[in-house]
């Protein structure tokens, strides 16, 4: 069964410093999303991109953050300069096609952040 | 806004036993409804979903409940194994816009042998 893959699985940064977080979403699938998920919380919505560009995002995704699809398989996160209160697992997700009908979203395995 | 909320945040029973886990939402305009299972360390696993055009589905030892009217929904877990043990979560989603997932706060099931 195909899979979303994310990598890396763990990530220790300096506060302050750039990271990119990155994924290769399952081929076929057109929408592709970043949540986050702080230890022991709620998994929560960051992005949404469809089309080359973002479609939605919440509160959290400020200025210092930025997706890009940079080719036909990666899809990436990137945290401008990160803090303190960024650590966290980030999970990419991706759905197949289906503006009309839900279609599941599958979750990759995680980028595990640590800003020290 | 959207909200999504899940009772209990814990839940222990023993092997064999049924687990239910609740959740509510505010937003009448959802209508998709996935259920996640987290184990420790590792992605959300879908589990099982359902849409609003459909009152109840299930598949093998889980099905979930769909109540339009009260915006509530419940998962239902049957003869539970050790292996059911993990953290589980519901969502509400919708059909217009692209569909981000809002997800309830989480239930952690520990099923004992």
């Amino acid at each position: 069964e195909p899979e979303v893959t994310q990598t890396p699985s763990h990530q220790v940064t300096q506060m302050g410093q750039e990271v990119i977080l990155r994924c290769v979403p399952i081929s076929n699938h057109l929408y592709f999303y970043w949540y986050r998920q702080i230890l022991g919380q709620k998994v929560e919505f960051l992005v949404s991109f469809y089309n080359n560009e973002i479609s939605e995002k919440s509160e959290i995704f400020d200025d210092q953050f930025s997706v890009e699809r940079p080719d036909g398989s990666n899809f990436t996160l990137k945290i401008r300069s990160t803090k303190l209160e960024d650590s966290a697992m980030y999970f990419c997700a991706s759905r197949a096609p289906g503006r009309e009908v839900n279609q599941p979203q599958h979750f990759g395995d995680g980028t595990r952040l640590s800003i020290l | 806004g959207e909200n999504v909320e899940q009772h209990p945040s814990t839940l222990s029973v023993q092997e064999g036993d049924s687990a239910v886990i609740k959740c509510t939402y505010s937003d009448s305009a959802s209508n998709y409804f996935p259920w996640y299972k987290q184990e420790l360390g590792k992605r959300p696993q879908l589990i099982i979903d359902i849409r609003s055009n459909v009152g109840e589905k299930k598949d093998q030892r889980i099905a979930v409940t769909l109540n339009k009217t009260a915006k509530h929904f419940s998962l239902h877990i049957t003869e539970t194994q050790p292996e059911d043990s993990a953290v589980y979560f519901c969502a509400a989603s919708w059909r217009t816009g692209f569909q981000k997932l809002v997800f309830g706060t989480g239930t952690r099931l520990l099923v004992s042998p």
